[in-house]
């Protein structure tokens, strides 16, 4: 069955740590995207690839780097996660973005 | 600012009641589409709706859009209390596929 895996779902982690939290999706779609998302708020998007080995930075300003190697997998790694990026962080991934997005399930992070 | 902005930002009825809820954009736009959240998880595309259309069905969900006042609206017919969750508007308003989410609207459906 096609779809879109995060993982983990929920990381604890002390501050200073590396992490990297794995996005893939078995569609074939070349788009994909990473939103940060607190509780209850707007989704904001810092990462976005249109296919292998293009990576954009989004419209917030993210101290996270990505990576595009093959089509269906984008992972997302903090270099020295800090308290203040303890949020939601969803994945998509999209046909052209003509029929809408499908998103992951969220990995909900916290920093402590 | 935000691209998409939800009217009301919480709404609360009655199951089977009707809920409606709005959004405004800013720029113009190629296609609107409504997503829902539940609690915790990611979003689930509900509907899209092309520059060209004014009005589009799925199952009990209705969603219009007028291009001259750049907003949009997303009817729930007959509600039901499984209908709770967070609705979000997002536009695609270049053709590079990359869409903007607005803050969303959380709809309560009590039973």
């Amino acid at each position: 069955e096609a779809d879109i895996y995060q993982t983990p779902r929920y990381l604890v982690i002390g501050t200073g740590k590396k992490i990297t939290l794995e996005c893939s999706q078995t569609m074939g779609h070349d788009k994909m995207y990473w939103y940060q998302q607190d509780p209850g708020m707007e989704l904001h998007l810092i990462h976005y690839s249109y296919g292998v080995n293009s990576t954009e930075k989004g419209d917030l300003s993210s101290e996270s780097t990505v990576s595009r190697i093959r089509t269906e997998h984008f992972p997302l790694t903090l270099e020295s996660a800090r308290p203040s990026h303890t949020s939601q962080y969803l994945c998509a991934s999209s046909e052209n973005g003509v029929y809408g997005y499908t998103f992951g399930s969220g990995t909900r992070l916290t920093v402590v | 600012s935000q691209q998409g902005e939800e009217d009301p930002q919480a709404l609360s009825i009655q199951e089977g009641e009707n809920a409606t809820m709005n959004c405004s954009y800013k720029t113009s736009i190629n296609n609107l589409q409504w997503y829902r959240q539940n609690s915790g998880r990611g979003l689930v595309h509900l509907i899209l709706i092309r520059s060209n259309e004014r009005e589009k069905h799925s199952g009990r969900l209705r969603v219009t859009l007028d291009t001259s006042k750049k907003s949009s609206s997303l009817l729930i017919t007959a509600s039901r209390a499984a209908d709770t969750a967070s609705y979000f508007c997002a536009t695609d308003s270049t053709n590079a596929g990359k869409s903007t989410f607005g803050d969303g609207t959380t709809l309560t459906v009590k039973p």
